[in-house]
């Protein structure tokens, strides 16, 4: 199985900051990967996908960069609704794996 | 709008059975791959089956491969998931969840989850 390891496991920001996120492969996996937002009690959504494509309706403030094994999500300025926690999670094969998730919380 | 509600979460005891439903609408169910997802209490998500439009390609997380088996039935443009021999580590909020196309594995439609608890 591919292993998913994103770093940090928690962050505090500020409205306005900006973020990132970073997500690790344990072998590569190209551009087959996507990155989801969940909130407490809420469907997950999703922000990026093939590393670096914004889903539709998904704000312009985030971005997915990265291939191989090293990946990233930024968000260039932070929204109150953007505190929530981040997965990202392969997509190179039908073994989905997810990363632990980064909780985002306000500053 | 695609809409996906889950249904069939409760209360088992371990070794007891469940059988998890999701309704879907707004799309054309019969065209797209399926999926389960899990969340167990202060965790993240862990994928748990998937099943194409048609049925013929059927996948398992090995943590539940033998015991569980997803289904669909197009007429009804419904997902179902039947668990067995439940033990204490499948607690968790179960998913219905969308493929985004044919060709990746992402889920870009969720439902809003079913908790499942298992305890005597």
């Amino acid at each position: 199985d591919i292993q998913m390891t994103q770093s940090p496991s928690s962050v505090s920001a500020s409205v306005g900051d900006r973020v990132t996120i970073t997500c690790r492969a344990s072998q590569g996996i190209s551009s087959w990967l996507a990155w989801y937002q969940h909130k407490p009690g809420k469907a997950p959504k999703l922000l990026i996908y093939a590393a670096s494509s914004l889903q539709s309706g998904v704000p312009s403030r985030f971005s997915g960069s990265g291939s191989g094994t090293d990946f990233t999500l930024t968000i260039s300025s932070l929204q109150p609704e953007d505190f929530a926690t981040y997965y990202c999670q392969q997509s190179n094969s039908f073994h989905r794996t997810f990363g632990q998730g980064t909780k985002l919380e306000i500053k | 709008e695609v809409q996906l509600v889950e249904s069939g979460g409760g209360l088992v005891q371990p070794g007891g059975s469940l059988r998890l439903s999701c309704a879907a609408s707004g799309f054309t169910f019969s065209t797209y791959t399926m999926n389960w997802v899990r969340q167990a209490p202060g965790k993240g998500l862990e994928w748990v089956s998937s099943i194409s439009g048609t049925s013929t390609t059927i996948y398992y997380a090995d943590s539940v491969k033998g015991r569980f088996t997803i289904s669909r039935d197009n007429a009804k443009n419904s997902l179902y998931l039947q668990m067995n021999s439940l033990r204490d580590e499948d607690t968790a909020v179960y998913y219905c969840a969308r493929d985004r196309d044919g060709t990746s594995y992402v889920f870009d439609y969720w439902g809003q989850g079913t908790l499942v608890t298992v305890s005597s």
